[in-house]
């Protein structure tokens, strides 16, 4: 119940193109989902979040899309750049505790060609 | 852009021997914690750190593990004895308290233990 499911495992994309990565949860307790990226060797970045009052947020190419009825959230990346190649976990916090610790999904590497 | 600093980069350790990672968080931080990534899997928590004490632990985080703040302004993890299964790479990360900080959790560029 814990657990946070991220699909595709892997993604090709053209340049230009937009690529599209989804994750579900179960846990009802989540309420905020953040999307890091992740380039070989470091550490994760917070790229974008959102929390389930909303059903989409954007910020310049990136986009999630929030269904809270269905517990799925997407990261949508418009007009992919070869700059955008790296891997993408999707990850959740839950409203209770004062920890606050991330609930990752297993990750997405997307490639972008040219 | 302040940053979550941590060294070594890469350590090579004997099974069994103990290791100390090391980390100085973002120094108006005020909660830390230590994830870890196995090559190609998904990054996992492994202890959160407040107020000068442990306020949650996975169930990775046993009795060989412990995490400690010497000094108010570095954050460790040790491996007592370290096993095969603990290499992996370990990312320390910072954040300011509230909900809406999301945007001040902070992760360092990690720390590849391999033990051999």
């Amino acid at each position: 119940q814990q657990q946070v499911k991220q699909s595709p495992q892997s993604l090709i994309v053209q340049k230009g193109g937009i690529s599209i990565i989804n994750c579900a949860y179960e846990n009802t307790a989540f309420d905020y989902f953040p999307w890091y990226q992740q380039f070989p060797g470091k550490g994760p970045a917070l790229l974008i979040a959102i929390r389930p009052d909303v059903s989409e947020k954007k910020e310049g190419r990136f986009t999630i899309s929030f269904n809270k009825s269905a517990k799925q959230f997407s990261l949508h990346i418009m007009d992919s750049q070869p700059g955008d190649s790296a891997t993408y976990f999707c990850a959740a916090i839950p409203n209770t505790g004062t920890a606050s610790k991330l609930t990752f999904g297993t990750g997405t590497r997307l490639q972008v060609t040219l | 852009e302040p940053e979550v600093t941590q060294t070594p980069s890469h350590q090579v350790t004997q099974m069994g021997q103990e290791v100390i990672l090391r980390c100085v968080p973002i120094s108006n931080h005020l909660y830390f914690y230590w994830y870890r990534q196995i090559l190609g899997q998904k990054v996992e928590f492994l202890v959160s750190f407040y107020n000068n004490e442990i306020s949650e632990k996975s169930e990775i985080f046993d009795d060989q593990f412990s995490v400690e703040r010497p000094d108010g302004s570095n954050f460790t993890l040790k491996i007592r004895s370290t096993k095969l299964e603990d290499s992996a790479m370990y990312f320390c990360a910072s954040r300011w308290p509230g909900q809406g900080a999301i945007y001040g959790y902070t992760f360092g560029s990690g720390t590849r233990l391999t033990v051999v």
